[in-house]
C-alpha cells in the first residue's frame, strides 16, 4: 500500500520562505506531485519531481530524494495569498493514478 | 483546450437517498478518469479511477459504484446514501498513463446527506 505523510499545519508570515515536508511509502513510485487546494475550490498542480534533485517554477521549487523517500515543497516571498492547502502526491504503476497526502494547511500572516 | 464539467456543484440529499454525480472530459481522449472524496478538513481519498471504457478499478470498498459509459464520461452512482457519504467529490483526469503526475479537476460536488 502507500502512505504519506506531511505536517497538518505550517503558518509564516508575509514574505517569508517556507518548507513543507512530505515522507511516503509505497509499493511503486514513478514520482512525487504537489497540488495547492484554497477554500472550497479545488486542487491545482504546482510541480512533479520524477528524479532526484530541485525543480524550480518561479516562487515554488519542489525536492525529491528517493533514496530517502522524500520531499518537500519551498515557496518563497511568501504573500497572503499563498495561504491554502498543500498536497504532496505519489503516482504509482496502477494506471497512473495519484495517492494524495492528508496535507499541509499554510496559513501566511502579515 | 482540455476542459472537465462535473454537475451538480452542490447536492442536499436525505439519507437512503440515490446519488448520481457527473463528470464529461472535452478536448481529449482516452483520458484516465478519477473520482476522489474529501472529507473537511482532510486529505483526498481516492474512490475509483478508469483506464478505458468499461474499466472501473474500485479503491475503496463501500456503497458507491462507478461507470464510465463512454470515454470522456465518468459517472459517481450510490442506491442509497449514508450520512458518512457527505463530502466534496472531486472528478479529474490525466493523460493516459499519468505523464507529469498532473490530474486535471472539476470544480467539484459537495454533497451534504441529511
Amino acid at each position: 500500500g502507500q502512505s504519506l505523510e506531511q505536517p497538518s499545519e505550517v503558518t509564516a508570515v508575509e514574505g517569508a520562505i517556507v518548507q513543507i515536508n512530505c515522507t511516503y511509502q509505497t509499493s511503486g513510485f514513478y514520482g512525487l506531485s504537489w497540488y495547492q487546494q484554497h477554500d472550497g475550490g479545488a486542487p491545482t498542480f504546482l510541480s512533479y519531481n520524477a528524479l532526484d534533485g530541485l525543480e524550480e517554477t518561479g516562487r515554488f521549487s519542489s525536492f525529491l530524494s528517493r533514496s530517502d523517500s522524500y520531499g518537500y515543497l519551498l515557496l518563497q516571498e511568501l504573500q497572503m495569498k499563498d495561504s491554502a492547502s498543500y498536497f504532496c502526491a505519489v503516482r504509482d504503476r496502477g494506471g497512473g493514478k495519484l495517492i494524495f497526502g492528508q496535507g499541509t494547511e499554510l496559513s501566511v500572516k502579515p | 483546450s482540455q476542459t472537465i464539467h462535473q454537475w451538480p456543484a452542490t447536492l442536499v440529499q436525505p439519507v437512503g437517498s440515490p446519488l448520481s454525480l457527473e463528470c464529461t472530459v472535452e478536448g481529449t481522449s482516452n483520458p484516465n478518469l478519477y473520482w476522489y472524496r474529501q472529507a473537511a478538513g482532510r486529505g483526498l481519498q481516492l474512490l475509483f479511477y478508469s483506464v478505458g471504457i468499461g474499466q472501473i478499478s474500485s479503491e475503496v470498498p463501500q456503497n458507491l459504484s462507478a461507470s464510465r459509459p463512454q470515454d470522456r464520461q465518468f459517472i459517481l452512482s450510490s442506491k442509497k446514501l449514508l450520512l458518512s457519504d457527505s463530502g466534496f467529490y472531486l472528478c479529474a483526469w490525466s493523460d493516459l498513463g499519468g505523464g507529469t503526475g498532473e490530474l486535471f479537476f472539476g470544480e467539484g460536488s459537495r454533497l451534504t446527506v441529511l
